[in-house]
């Protein structure tokens, strides 16, 4: 069964410090995606970025960064420098093509992330 | 702004009332989806069309009813509803239910803000 895992319910950091929001998943099959989505207090979910199984390079957007690890079923984010305006709810996601479906999303419970001015 | 738009952003509605929910995409997207935030809880897929055409409903109670006229337009229909039921609608549109592609934003979804529902 498909499952994502985010361990950390909520997360508190001064303005400028890094945090890394870990996730983990499970799921039995080879070919799968995965996503992270930022949920600002208005309530929309905010796509940040969708990797493929197959690919296992990380990658890096301005303050953002993703660390996708096979061997662990991670798929970690880390804002560098973190700014007030990250402040938000994250949420990691999963899909499974071949068993529910390429869109079905199946979430994981969130991490509040609050960045301290 | 977002390409999806829902209305209302708040509700509140009486066990017996009947009201909807309304999303409008504004992309070009062929599917859309209603999925249910409550608190505590993973987010979780009600309902997907494709093309107008229901192709997922994902063990959801009767009294949660879906419309899709068009491919731009979803509607959530609610009737004797209950309190457990109060909780953060999201609508979400992509260009089509296939797997995303590597090489563009295929077909990623895209979520509206939520309509914010409270049964009393």
């Amino acid at each position: 069964a498909q499952k994502v895992t985010q361990a950390q319910t909520e997360i508190s950091v001064v303005e400028k410090e890094d945090v890394t929001l870990d996730c983990v998943y499970e799921t039995r099959d080879t070919t799968y995606y995965l996503f992270w989505y930022k949920q600002p207090p208005s309530g929309e979910l905010v796509f940040l970025i969708r990797r493929n199984s197959f690919d296992e390079q990380n990658e890096i957007s301005g303050r953002y960064s993703w660390n996708f690890q096979k061997s662990t079923s991670s798929f970690n984010f880390t804002i560098t420098a973190s700014q007030v305006v990250d402040s938000a709810v994250y949420f990691c996601a999963l899909s499974d093509p071949d068993q529910t479906g390429a869109n079905n999303l199946f979430f994981g419970t969130g991490t509040r992330l609050t960045v301290i001015p | 702004e977002t390409g999806v738009t829902q209305t209302p952003r708040h509700l509140v509605m009486g066990m017996t009332n009947k009201k909807s929910l309304k999303c409008e995409q504004h992309l070009g997207h062929n599917a859309m989806y209603w999925y249910k935030q409550s608190a505590k809880k993973p987010l979780e897929l009600m309902f997907v069309y494709n093309f107008k055409e229901q192709t997922e409903n994902n063990s959801v109670p009767s009294r949660f009813s879906p419309e899709c006229p068009n491919s731009s337009h979803l509607f959530l229909h609610l009737h004797t509803l209950q309190p457990e039921d109060s909780a953060l609608y999201l609508c979400a549109s992509s260009r089509g239910t296939g797997a995303p592609s590597t090489l563009n934003s295929g077909n990623t979804i895209y979520f509206g803000e939520g309509s914010w529902l409270t049964v009393v």
